[in-house]
């Protein structure tokens, strides 16, 4: 199984600033037949179901706003909040879905410093 | 609109069964993989298992196989888990999610609660 490590496990940021937040999986999910990386980006408020924010390790989904973005390959990614509003607080997870068991991080907590 | 509407969760003695349903509506519900991933209370997400979209592949987690069972009625838009032999770590919100590029729609999920 692929297993996926976030961090920070929480993270605290102040309005306007730059958020960050890592993953990185135990093999590369970089499918070699068409270069793109298997990597998903979610958002996760609090008694609501998760929200597919990126795909494709860097395509933002639609509708998402762009200060959100994602970047990386092999088995190192990072999601970026450019400027952090008091709306993008949840906990954020990065999953694999290379190949199935389809896996995801434990989740980074982000809130307002 | 796309939706997926999750029901069937409630309250099971360990060893019990339940079947979840989703329904999916605003899309071509036949044409899309489908998967079922679980959250325990206050923890992060398991996926479960998926179904393609005729129904001839399937795979699940480790922790479920042999005693769930995932299926679909394309004709009814519908996605089932049949979960048996239930224990109280199955205790989870249970989502359906379907995948377009990745898991791009979720359902709000039905709580499942083993216990006695």
């Amino acid at each position: 199984d692929i297993v996926m490590t976030q961090s920070p496990d929480s993270l605290a940021v102040s309005l306007g600033e730059r958020a960050t937040i890592n993953c990185k999986s135990s093999q590369s999910v970089t499918y070699s037949s068409n270069n793109k990386n298997y990597l998903a980006w979610y958002q996760q408020k609090p008694g609501q179901p998760p929200k597919l924010l990126i795909y494709w390790s860097s395509t933002r989904e639609s509708g998402v706003p762009d200060r959100f973005s994602g970047s990386g390959s092999g088995t190192d990614f990072t999601l970026t909040i450019s400027t952090l509003l008091a709306d993008d607080v949840a906990v954020y997870y990065c999953q694999q879905y290379y190949n199935t068991p389809y896996t995801f991080g434990q989740g980074t907590k982000l809130e307002i410093k | 609109e796309v939706q997926l509407v999750e029901s069937g969760g409630g309250l099971v003695k360990p060893g019990g069964s339940l079947r979840l349903t989703c329904t999916g509506s605003g899309l071509s519900f036949r044409s899309y993989n489908m998967d079922w991933v679980r959250q325990a209370p206050g923890r992060g997400l398991e996926w479960v298992s998926d179904i393609s979209a005729s129904g001839s592949t399937i795979h699940y987690a480790d922790s479920v196989k042999g005693r769930f069972t995932i299926s679909r009625d394309n004709a009814k838009n519908s996605l089932y888990l049949q979960m048996n032999s239930l224990r109280p770590e199955d205790t989870a919100v249970y989502y359906c999610a379907i995948e377009m590029t990745a898991f791009d729609f979720w359902g709000q999920g039905t709580l499942v609660t083993v216990s006695s």
